[in-house]
């Protein structure tokens, strides 16, 4: 059973398109993340998540929405995609908001825009 | 703002050799955390510290938080090939992680 799984594994798309990446953690955790990793591996948080309430937004545009439907679920919408938003993006749970708590991370989208 | 370098950034050896991988930062962290991530997936938690001057050990792998909680390192005895991906260390922030910028490790049978 996946702990943390996110869907598509791959997604290449036109700029301008809006595309949606979907999150689900079977784990019970309470807080929920999206992370960016770029093409120098650098990986920078994104949201963050507490029992559906955004706690983080870490200066990233307004065409990303995340979307949190309930504690086991976040997606994110992306609109208007711009070419610099190539990267891999990664859903990762914790089971609570706190220190020292591992992250449990998905395998990743691979978002390519051409 | 908060930065965690590592280094080397890039490491090629033999299997059977020893390294170190550093990471280090001007902030103070309450702990530390060390991934490695390989290709296709995503980070995977391999030690957590937590105490100034800790040292743990996992295996082969031995992970050191400094004793002013702003630096730590990980050394890897007799590397094999398995040991082989993207080694993540990153600091806890009040309510994130702040992630290293990564040591990319190849062990060559």
């Amino acid at each position: 059973d996946t702990a943390v799984s996110q869907t598509p594994k791959y997604l290449v798309t036109q700029m301008g398109n809006d595309k949606s990446i979907k999150c689900e953690q079977n784990l019970g955790h309470d807080t929920m993340y999206w992370y960016k990793q770029d093409s120098k591996k650098f990986l920078k948080i994104m949201f963050s998540y507490n029992n559906k309430e955004l706690i983080i937004n870490e200066t990233v545009p307004n065409r990303f929405s995340p979307k949190s439907p309930d504690k086991a679920h976040l997606n994110l919408h992306i609109n208007s995609l711009e070419l610099g938003d190539s990267a891999v993006y990664f859903c990762a749970s914790s089971q609570v908001l706190r220190l020292a708590t591992e992250a449990f991370f998905g395998q990743g989208t691979r978002l390519t825009v051409v | 703002t908060q930065l965690l370098e590592q280094s080397p950034q890039f490491l090629s050896i033999q299997e059977g050799e020893n390294l170190t991988v550093y990471c280090n930062s001007s902030s103070v962290f309450s702990s530390l955390q060390w991934y490695r991530q390989e290709p296709g997936e995503g980070p995977v938690l391999l030690v957590t510290v937590v105490t100034g001057g800790e040292v743990k050990k996992l295996k082969r792998l031995t992970f050191q938080f400094g004793d002013a909680r702003k630096d730590s390192s990980l050394h890897i005895t007799a590397a094999q090939p398995g040991d082989t991906g993207l080694y993540l260390c990153a600091g806890a922030d009040t309510d994130k992680l702040i992630f290293g910028t990564g040591t990319r490790l190849q062990v060559f049978p």
